[in-house]
């Protein structure tokens, strides 16, 4: 079972605090991603990243592939309470002869005014 | 608006009943999903469908019964469903199930299930 544990499970803060949510594996995938589920909806890509130790940044959120493609971490700066939402890492296996992405555990992030 | 929707967005049923869900996309994509996410554990795949032939059944009990009538449809059956079963069923679309890229899946809404 190829399993993709998410820290921490749930974090509550402040608009305008700083946040990080990990996410790690002790298998290889060829890509990640990250999703944004919100109440009532169905998960939303937020990013891809292929390379190891890749960086990519999408306004004040920051996502890292590990060097090794077995973690990912992604950072919110100056966290808002439209950041609110269940995050869900993915990773994505090739070897399979279809595209299977493996969810991670979740991180429910509530952001309090 | 992701271009897949699902209908109804809640049911409750009976361990007797036989209900289904239907999942729509609109994208012109060639592959679909079924997803189970439950409030403990992380998001389940259990089917996957290309080109309205299925390619995976992710050790679904037979309770579950999916059908593809063509590449923008997808339904998944129930029929004598334990409480266990409740969950949100989420359905997705992508280009295609076999791409040797990397592939965005676009999630329908959920149907949220309450098996009594």
């Amino acid at each position: 079972t190829q399993l993709l544990e998410q820290s921490p499970q749930f974090l509550s803060i402040q608009e305008g605090e700083n946040l990080t949510v990990y996410c790690n594996s002790s298998s290889v995938f060829s890509s990640l991603q990250w999703y944004r589920q919100e109440p009532g909806e169905g998960p939303v890509l937020l990013v891809t990243v292929v390379t190891g130790g890749e960086v990519k940044k999408l306004k004040r959120l920051t996502f890292q592939f590990g060097d090794a493609r077995k973690d990912s971490s992604l950072h919110i700066t100056a966290a808002q309470p439209g950041d609110t939402g269940l995050y869900l890492c993915a990773g994505h296996k090739l070897n399979t002869g279809f595209q299977k992405l493996v969810f991670g555990t979740g991180t429910r992030l509530l952001v309090s005014p | 608006e992701t271009g897949v929707t699902q209908t109804p967005r809640h049911l409750v049923m009976g361990m007797t009943n036989k209900k289904s869900l239907k999942c729509e996309q609109h994208l012109g994509h060639n592959a679909m999903y079924w997803y189970k996410q439950s409030a403990k554990k992380p998001l389940e795949l259990m089917f996957v469908y290309s080109l309205e032939e299925r390619v995976e059944n992710n050790s679904v009990p037979s309770r579950f019964s999916p059908e593809c009538p063509n590449s923008s449809h997808l339904f998944l059956h129930l029929h004598t469903l334990q409480p266990e079963d409740s969950a949100l069923y989420l359905c997705a679309s992508s280009q295609d199930s076999a791409a040797r890229g990397v592939e965005t899946q676009y999630f329908g809404p959920g149907t949220r299930l309450l098996v009594l």
